[in-house]
């Protein structure tokens, strides 16, 4: 079945340093995919869509010089959170879907960020 | 805004009995998707059925779509300990489209 890998699953980091998060679609190819936020007993909040080759689209609110977005490749999609804050701890989830279409998404493992 | 939502937040139920979990979202679907997440952990692709669709079952799950009234329902058969878990569920407009999550049911299944 369709595997996506993240990288890393949890990430400790000081103020005002940036972290990157890696998401790789192991067995098939992505155009598109997809990033969350989770707060703690809360839903998934979508951030961004990432398109291999283009720019991300944002949703409204989310800052796109704070959280950068790059998809290079059809198996590969990087969030950088950039000058990062204690407010930007979260759980962050990508996910990405088979162009066969006939699945849901395949979401990543997800990454606990702690900025302290 | 919260495009799907589920009822009830929080269920819990005795193993072996039967777990319903219903969703109700908004605006129009190309399709429906229930997901579920382990504490801390990503999420894990249930079940999807398309708007033109009404019933649809895999193993121990039987989800259903009422596009009239807006809604789904999840049922789990005879549940197990490990089903604890949340569970989304989330629509879609088409393919490769954007999801929106509901707030999701924390269900929980007593040995």
């Amino acid at each position: 079945g369709a595997v996506v890998s993240q990288h890393p699953s949890r990430v400790i980091c000081k103020s005002g340093t940036s972290v990157k998060i890696e998401c790789r679609s192991l067995d098939f190819q992505a155009t598109t995919m997809f990033w969350y936020r989770q707060f703690p007993k809360q839903s998934l909040m979508l951030m961004a869509t990432s398109n291999e080759g283009s720019k991300a689209t944002y949703e409204q609110g989310v800052e796109k010089d704070k959280f950068l977005i790059n998809h290079a490749s059809l198996t590969l999609s990087t969030l950088t959170v950039t000058s990062a804050h204690p407010e930007d701890s979260s759980f962050y989830i990508c996910s990405a879907r088979d162009v066969s279409g006939n699945y849901g998404y395949t979401f990543g493992s997800g990454t606990r960020l702690t900025v302290v | 805004s919260q495009q799907g939502e589920e009822d009830p937040q929080a269920l819990s139920i005795q193993e072996g009995e039967n777990a319903t979990m219903n969703c109700s979202y908004k605006t129009s679907i190309n399709n429906l998707q229930w997901y579920r997440q382990n504490s801390g952990r990503g999420l894990v692709h249930l079940i999807l059925i398309r708007s033109n669709e009404r019933e649809k079952h895999s193993g121990r799950l039987r989800v259903t779509l009422d596009t009239s009234k807006k809604s789904s329902s999840l049922l789990i058969t005879a549940s197990r300990a490990a089903d604890t878990a949340s569970y989304f569920c989330a629509t879609g407009k088409g393919a490769n489209s954007k999801l929106t999550f509901g707030k999701g049911i924390t269900l929980s299944v007593r040995p």
